[in-house]
């Protein structure tokens, strides 16, 4: 069965700092990776998705996410945060074999002034 | 091109009733997706439809059902409502099918659900 796991329920980083919110995967065979934010009583939108063979991939507004095959891990970044930044990310994981689209928790970013 | 459109947005119903959602997805999406979100159990996938089929299902009771239309709109139902059942529904569309699962979903705003 597919999993994903984001450690952080909260991430706080200041204006201007770089940042990152994690999360592992756990499928059987090649994984199709996603990100999604979402802002308050809205639905998802997609941030970026990995593409097989890039170990850095660069998604809308800024964010780029770093894929890791040793260490299951696609972790999302961003150089410097901006406070609009703040807002819910989603990891989300499908394998090849079309399974569902399984999502993470969640990690609530605060951007601080 | 317009995105995916919910309705209706809020809704409130009492327990024991039943509640039908609606989904229009992005021209030319086949695929519909519904999930569940709640504060405490982040999104829970319900059904995938594609074409009219269901193509994957969660694990939710039978009271939780839905369907495809050939137009790609599609609708779930949710009947005998508990007070568990408050969320936000939230429908997705992609081009994904066989063979094109890295494509993203879209979502719409979602229908909050309460049931009293």
């Amino acid at each position: 069965a597919q999993s994903v796991a984001q450690p952080e329920d909260q991430v706080n980083v200041a204006e201007g700092n770089p940042l990152t919110v994690k999360c592992t995967y756990s499928v059987s065979g090649n994984p199709y990776l996603f990100w999604y934010v979402q802002y308050p009583n809205r639905g998802l939108q997609f941030l970026l998705k990995y593409i097989t063979g890039d170990n850095l991939v660069k998604g809308s507004y800024g964010f780029e996410a770093e894929f890791n095959k040793s260490q299951t891990s696609f972790h999302l970044k961003k150089p410097s945060a901006l406070v609009s930044d703040s807002a819910l990310y989603f990891c989300a994981v499908r394998d090849e074999g079309y399974q569902k689209v399984t999502f993470g928790i969640g990690t609530k970013l605060q951007v601080i002034p | 091109k317009a995105g995916v459109t919910q309705t209706p947005r809020y809704l409130i119903k009492t327990r024991g009733q039943q509640v039908t959602l609606s989904c229009s997805p992005i021209s030319g999406h086949r695929s519909v997706s519904w999930y569940q979100q709640t504060p405490g159990q982040g999104l829970q996938f319900l059904f995938e439809y594609f074409s009219e089929t269901q193509r994957n299902k969660g694990n939710f009771p039978g009271r939780f059902s839905g369907r495809q239309f050939s137009n790609s709109r599609s609708e779930m139902n949710v009947s005998t409502l508990e007070l568990g059942d408050s969320a936000l529904y939230l429908c997705a569309s992609s081009l994904s099918g066989p063979g094109r699962g890295n494509s993203p979903l879209h979502f719409g705003n979602g229908t909050r659900l309460t049931v009293t």
